[in-house]
């Protein structure tokens, strides 16, 4: 079993530029989510999903988008990169209402 | 506005101390209660609490709620260098968590 992969590791972007970090999952969890982690402010949800077709916003959804067309994929978009977007981002899905989330490796993002 | 609050920020004990580390919380909806440990990369799941003064043990690691004081505690007994990493604590309150910024763990041989 896989888990929770999480494509690339590292990335560099320029500022303006526009890229897809990718998520999957091979345990046909439902429910999926993208956090970003930056020193001092801990993990903070940026969007969510709680099944094909069906997404919704966290905390800081500014300057993201998402979708879910398949239960094992959630993509996380960024449009238009910003140096405030650096930052170490990961994704975790769960199996059920009330149970614990499952993390990826990470993705560490720097925008210039 | 919900939130999570951990203390201390940082810790540094030497092998073979106990270490208490505390989760305070305010949020509208609580489902449950979760510790992670993160090392260099993803948080790792250690226990999941969602009744009051029902201890979690696993190991050295033990874990219990309040949810009168709105507050949990892991403790780790004989702590070990392997120990070393950022303690997270998060709040489930449906389909969002919530997590505080961390306890950094540091363990001296």
């Amino acid at each position: 079993n896989a888990g929770v992969t999480q494509t690339p590791k590292f990335q560099v972007l320029k500022t303006g530029q526009s890229m897809t970090l990718q998520c999957a999952q091979d345990m046909n969890h439902e429910y999926m989510s993208w956090y970003r982690q930056d020193p001092g402010m801990g993990l903070r949800l940026i969007h969510y999903s709680v099944g094909a077709g069906i997404t919704d916003q966290g905390e800081v959804p500014n300057g993201y988008n998402v979708s879910r067309s398949t239960t094992e994929d959630f993509p996380l978009r960024l449009l238009s990169a910003a140096p405030s977007q650096t930052s170490v981002y990961f994704c975790a899905s769960r199996q059920i209402l009330n149970s614990p989330l499952h993390f990826g490796n990470g993705t560490r993002l720097t925008v210039t | 506005e919900d939130k999570v609050v951990q203390s201390p920020l940082s810790l540094v004990v030497h092998e073979g101390d106990t270490v208490t580390l505390n989760c305070s919380y305010e949020v509208t909806n609580f489902r449950s209660l979760l510790w992670y440990k993160q090392e260099k990369k993803a948080p790792t799941f250690l226990f999941m609490l969602t009744s009051s003064g029902i201890e979690k043990k696993s190991g050295r690691l033990s874990s219990i709620l309040d949810k009168k004081e709105l507050f949990s505690i892991l403790n780790i007994t004989a702590t070990q260098t392997g120990d070393s990493a950022i303690y997270l604590c998060a709040v489930n309150t449906g389909n969002q968590f919530y997590f505080g910024t961390g306890t950094s763990l540091t363990v001296i041989p």
